[in-house]
């Protein structure tokens, strides 16, 4: 069965450009995470979708950041537009609640994507 | 703010001995625990997860979880070269909020 795929798994942009970074979670996940990892701030959550439908996007650092899940096999993070701060690896992951369980945060994670704004 | 303390490491064990890794947690209300593997240029990888007081063994690793000392470990046992790579700690909030992450302890494990 396949994991997480995120798109690209790199990217370069220059300052000012607009980003664009993809995530298919696992099939049958209901819960979607976006997280930023650096080595000063560690691993960040930016925001996480339930069936699709936004729960809590107060991660998100700026206006400048936004995400979408229009089905529940497809996500998009988005930067416009970018700066060299952005820089960072942009990790998705998804979850599902099992039957009984407390606990919907056994997350499996995508691969990342490494990006570089110059 | 919801907190999540690890020691940054490194920590360097000879091979075949036990590893300790610790975390303490500042949200009282927790209600889950888990334990990512990363390697180098690599994505987290769950290994294990602990709900309630006490250990929970999987084969070579142990996780022992305190909540009255607001204190979660994990120990791998006959430590291998190949499980040098950087732990992170990760606890959910009271009410299953989304879990915070630990900026990680590097293992290096020499042979």
């Amino acid at each position: 069965d396949a994991g997480v795929i995120q798109s690209p798994r790199h990217e370069v942009t220059e300052m000012g450009q607009e980003v664009t970074l993809r995530c298919k979670p696992i099939s049958g996940h209901d819960y979607l995470f976006w997280y930023r990892q650096t080595m000063m701030r560690g691993l960040e959550l930016l925001i996480y979708f339930n069936n699709n439908v936004p729960i809590d996007d107060s991660g998100m650092p700026e206006d400048r950041f936004s995400a979408k899940m229009p089905n529940a096999s497809f996500s998009t993070l988005k930067i416009q537009p970018s700066e060299p701060r952005d820089s960072a690896v942009y990790f998705c992951a998804s979850s599902f609640r099992r039957s009984g369980a407390s606990s919907y945060n056994e997350q499996f994670f995508g691969p990342g994507t490494r990006l570089t704004v110059l | 703010q919801k907190e999540v303390e690890q020691n940054s490491g490194p920590l360097s064990v000879p091979e075949g001995a036990i590893a300790s890794l610790n975390c303490t947690y500042s949200d009282r209300g927790s209600q889950s625990f888990f334990w990512y593997r990363q390697y180098s240029g690599k994505s987290p990888e769950l290994i294990m997860s602990i709900y309630s007081n006490g250990d929970k063994e999987d084969g070579r690793f142990t996780a022992q979880l305190n909540k009255a000392s607001q204190y979660v470990s994990l120990l791998i046992r006959d430590s291998q070269p190949s499980d040098s790579a950087t732990y992170l700690c990760a606890v959910t909030g009271a009410g299953n909020t989304p879990l915070v992450f630990g900026k990680g302890t590097r293992l290096s494990v020499i042979a």
